[in-house]
């Protein structure tokens, strides 16, 4: 079936880099994604979304790009800290739900070293 | 602001014994709402949604059910635990866009 994954399930920067968490989704007629953050033992924390009509959206240190030629997503992380250090997970939103029914990706392990 | 509460935090529980976690949302009206599932280093899996009171739609067959008798009070429910029903339990919120919001989270042990 029609799944969002991710490229890497962990990634280890240094404290003051830029990450780059991937993501890929299969299903075409998706039209919303989303990035949650979420710390060990808490519920997920939502970063940033964007709808299918843009390809890029910035918020406060994260950027978030999509590509539909290639149905991929990813969220850009600038200046690394060791409190982004978390689970990243994207999500999808299917075009014609009712509900808002969202995937969601497997994860991706952050770990910021100081 | 809206903010949404679940309890217990963590629950402790033998097989075979009744289960009942609560949800609740403020600061919003007629909101969707969500109960997840996660396993340990796991993704998110959907158990039941909710459109309205009374409403309850279930994704995957199991051993839970949800209901849902005030506009915004979710609450997810079995009558005798599994041991695969152990796992941390998400409760989230939607408005009229499609953003979910999640709960702190429950974490239940079944032995």
């Amino acid at each position: 079936g029609e799944s969002v994954g991710l490229h890497l399930p962990t990634l280890s920067v240094q404290e003051g880099d830029n990450s780059i968490i991937n993501c890929a989704y299969s299903n075409s007629a998706s039209d919303y994604f989303i990035w949650y953050k979420q710390e060990s033992g808490k519920g997920p924390q939502f970063i940033i979304d964007i709808r299918s009509n843009m390809d890029k959206r910035q918020g406060q240190r994260v950027t978030v790009l999509l590509n539909k030629t290639v149905k991929h997503l990813s969220l850009q992380i600038a200046a690394t800290q060791p409190g982004d250090s978390a689970v990243y997970f994207c999500a999808e939103n299917l075009r014609g739900t009712s509900y808002g029914k969202l995937t969601f990706g497997q994860g991706t392990i952050l770990t910021v070293h100081p | 602001s809206q903010t949404i509460h679940q309890w217990p935090a963590t629950l402790v529980q033998p097989v075979g014994s009744p289960l009942s976690l609560e949800c609740t949302v403020e600061g919003t009206s007629n909101p969707n709402l969500y109960w997840y599932r996660q396993a340990a280093g796991r993704g998110l899996q959907l158990l039941f949604y909710s459109v309205g009171i009374g409403q309850i739609s279930s994704e995957v067959p199991q051993n839970l059910s949800a209901s849902r008798p005030q506009d915004r009070q979710f609450i997810l429910s079995s009558k005798k635990l599994l041991l695969s029903d152990s796992g941390f339990y998400l409760c989230a919120w939607s408005g009229l866009a499609d953003t979910q919001y999640f709960g702190p989270g429950t974490r239940l042990t079944v032995l």
